[in-house]
């Protein structure tokens, strides 16, 4: 079935520094696409991005990412970490590309001074 | 104002006592959700909802059950709670669309002692 995989648990960072969680996903359909939620403390789960198609790039509030199919990938990239940005984040596709979300395990980065 | 609200949401019982975690919206949306997340294990959907007494199971439904006799509410009912079942629980809700990225609400943080 559709799954999705953050393999770090815990991405720790010195503020300014580049940033890249990773996040792959399987699914049997051809044009799947795949959603970033950041989660800050004591507040919702916020969508941060939505893929577009296959190579594209789509940004919001600094960060972006590129859906790649060929190596089933969505990976969260942002030019210069700031401390504000410690939070988690959790990758997610819908499930046979209906309504049910699988999320991934999230990753958890905090960004020191 | 498009919100989900959980009520409440902090919430102590003791083992064995029936819950019932409460979940508005007013965006008329017809899908609503409850999760559950836990530490290394991300959001697990535990029922989805399509609308008015339209529900479904999701990965973890074992030991809940859901009622949804408005469109803008849902609620998630542990009859003899568990304390495997202490957890923070999110509801969510979207547009009929698989294309939407659900909104959640804040939580509700239960303990089962």
């Amino acid at each position: 079935g559709d799954s999705v995989t953050q393999t770090e648990g815990l991405v720790t960072l010195t503020e300014g520094l580049p940033v890249m969680l990773n996040c792959t996903y399987q699914t049997i359909y051809s044009n799947p696409f795949l959603f970033w939620y950041v989660h800050y403390l004591n507040e919702s789960p916020r969508l941060l991005l939505k893929s577009s198609t296959d190579n594209k790039r789509t940004e919001h509030q600094g960060f972006h990412a590129t859906l790649h199919k060929s190596s089933s990938s969505f990976h969260l990239q942002k030019s210069s970490a700031q401390l504000s940005d410690s939070a988690l984040y959790y990758c997610a596709l819908p499930r046979n590309m209906g309504y049910k979300l699988t999320f991934g395990t999230g990753t958890s980065l905090l960004v020191d001074p | 104002d498009m919100k989900v609200t959980q009520m409440p949401r902090y919430l102590i019982k003791r083992m064995g006592e029936n819950v019932l975690l409460e979940c508005g919206q007013d965006m008329s949306h017809e899908t609503m959700y409850w999760y559950r997340q836990d530490p290394g294990l991300g959001l697990q959907l535990i029922y989805i909802s399509y609308d008015v007494d339209s529900n479904s199971e999701g990965d973890i439904p074992k030991g809940y059950r859901v009622s949804r006799k408005k469109r803008e509410h849902f609620s998630l009912i542990l009859d003899s709670a568990k304390t495997n079942q202490t957890s923070v629980y999110f509801c969510a809700s979207s547009r009929d669309n698989n294309n939407q990225a659900p909104l959640f609400g804040e939580g509700t943080r239960l303990s089962v002692l």
